[in-house]
């Protein structure tokens, strides 16, 4: 089956570095979708991606879809203790009724 | 507007009753979801269904059981409750479509003693 890895799994920064986490999938994916999760919350909807190559910004946050639509990356500038919280990338493989979710990468930082 | 709704919030069970776990929508979205998150393994899917009276498995669906007679209510029961399935779960819906959004329920608490 699908299987979505992201790495790195924990990132401990600095505020005011930046950060990047990656996504992985075995499958090619129509389209790819981020979600933070803060602490004690729930995954809540960041963006979506759907071409390839395709690169979308907002604010201090930059998302990209790789050219063979199985990897994907979300960038962030300058952390800030509000971006605090797990990251999880997520896409449907072919049929786009099952959504899995990468395994997340979670984010501490340091003020 | 209350969107989607999970109850309870938290649950403490005992080694092998059952429980249901509830997951109300209010959007009539066509596609809803259960998915656990365990440390380290991030949100694994359990169930999901198309609409109502249409639901399949997803990557580990051993040891519940899901049913969805009405569109907006999507129900998780564990048959005989073990300790492997103390997890937050969280309930999903989106809208019928490619390019959907998923929106999730607070999540429920399960711990089984």
């Amino acid at each position: 089956g699908q299987q979505v890895m992201q790495i790195p799994q924990y990132q401990h920064v600095q505020e005011g570095e930046d950060f990047t986490t990656y996504c992985n999938s075995s499958t090619t994916l129509s389209n790819i979708q981020w979600y933070k999760q803060r602490p004690g919350g729930h995954p809540v909807f960041l963006i979506q991606l759907v071409k390839s190559g395709e690169v979308k910004k907002q604010k201090r946050l930059t998302f990209q879809f790789g050219e063979a639509k199985k990897n994907s990356s979300l960038h962030i500038t300058a952390t800030q203790t509000t971006d605090v919280g797990t990251y999880f990338c997520a896409g449907p493989p072919g049929g786009y009724q099952k959504v899995t979710f990468g395994t997340g990468t979670k984010l501490q930082v340091i003020p | 507007d209350a969107g989607i709704t999970q109850s309870p919030r938290y649950k403490i069970t005992e080694t092998g009753r059952q429980v249901t776990l509830m997951c109300h929508q209010t959007w009539s979205h066509s596609y809803m979801f259960w998915y656990r998150q365990d440390l380290g393994h991030g949100l694994r899917l359990i169930y999901y269904s198309a609409a109502a009276d249409i639901t399949d498995k997803g990557e580990v669906p051993d040891g519940y059981v899901v049913s969805r007679s009405k569109t907006e209510n999507f129900p998780l029961t564990l048959e005989s409750a073990t300790r492997s399935q103390t997890s937050v779960y969280f309930c999903a819906s989106r809208r019928q479509g490619m390019n959907t959004e998923a929106f999730f329920g607070q999540g429920t608490r399960l711990t089984v003693v």
